[in-house]
């Protein structure tokens, strides 16, 4: 089972920002987030990962509770192409580790 | 970066026939590779890990006779899909963990058995 819960769906007016919630209140202290989406009939693309502190990359940023107990993914300047939708995952980095899907947030962007 | 390739991006096959799908890594070596099958308006679910010179790890439910997973070289896994009906149509992808702390997927295989 996805150690992870989202909303199903959420909608942002293009050119502003994204703010997709994440709760994964089991998360273990060797565990990291990992954020995920897929375009419909597509393979998933890597957006960002972290384990404790917030990170940014030219995709987006990812800001992580002190308590780590839930995180949020925010796309700076939503473009219509971003409508997907986002997986936060969590999951170690040992070689089996793997990534375990749950529903995932339905993001749409509208003009 | 780390690219996953995956072959055939379509394929259509009769019933009772086989389909080989594949997932090469282009530019690094990928030790443990993933399988995963998404139907329509569902979530990705992990088929099995497959890991190079090993056999593969199969998840609970997954029929590992049907889908047969070979791991023979650091840059190839393949999946096939034995004695296909039409409830084995779906979307097959792989995922390779690149070594970096990440993972990279495939562009994903559409199989549809008639």
């Amino acid at each position: 089972d996805a150690k992870t819960t989202q909303p199903p769906s959420m909608d942002c007016a293009e050119g502003r920002a994204a703010n997709l919630p994440c709760n994964h209140s089991t998360i273990s202290g060797n565990e990291y987030v990992y954020w995920y989406r897929q375009i419909h009939s597509q393979g998933p693309q890597y957006i960002i990962h972290g384990l404790k502190n917030n990170e940014t990359n030219e995709m987006a940023s990812l800001i992580i509770t002190e308590d780590r107990k839930s995180s949020t993914l925010i796309l700076p300047h939503a473009t219509l192409r971003d409508t997907a939708v986002y997986y936060c995952i969590v999951s170690g980095t040992g070689a089996n580790s793997k990534l375990t899907f749950g529903k995932g947030i339905t993001l749409s962007v509208r003009p | 970066g780390a690219v996953v390739s995956q072959h055939p991006s379509r394929v259509i096959c009769k019933s009772g026939t086989s389909v080989k799908i594949e997932c090469r890594s282009l530019d690094f070596q990928a030790t443990t590779m993933f399988w995963y099958r998404q139907f329509p308006k569902q979530s990705l679910m992990l088929m099995a890990t497959s890991n190079e010179g090993s056999k593969a790890t199969y998840e609970q439910g997954v029929e590992k006779d049907k889908f047969l997973i070979n791991h023979a070289s650091l840059t190839l896994s393949t999946l096939t899909v034995t004695s296909a009906h039409p409830e084995d149509s779906s979307f097959y992808i792989c995922s390779a963990v690149t070594g970096m702390g990440g993972y990279t997927f495939g562009s994903g295989t559409r199989l549809t058995v008639v």
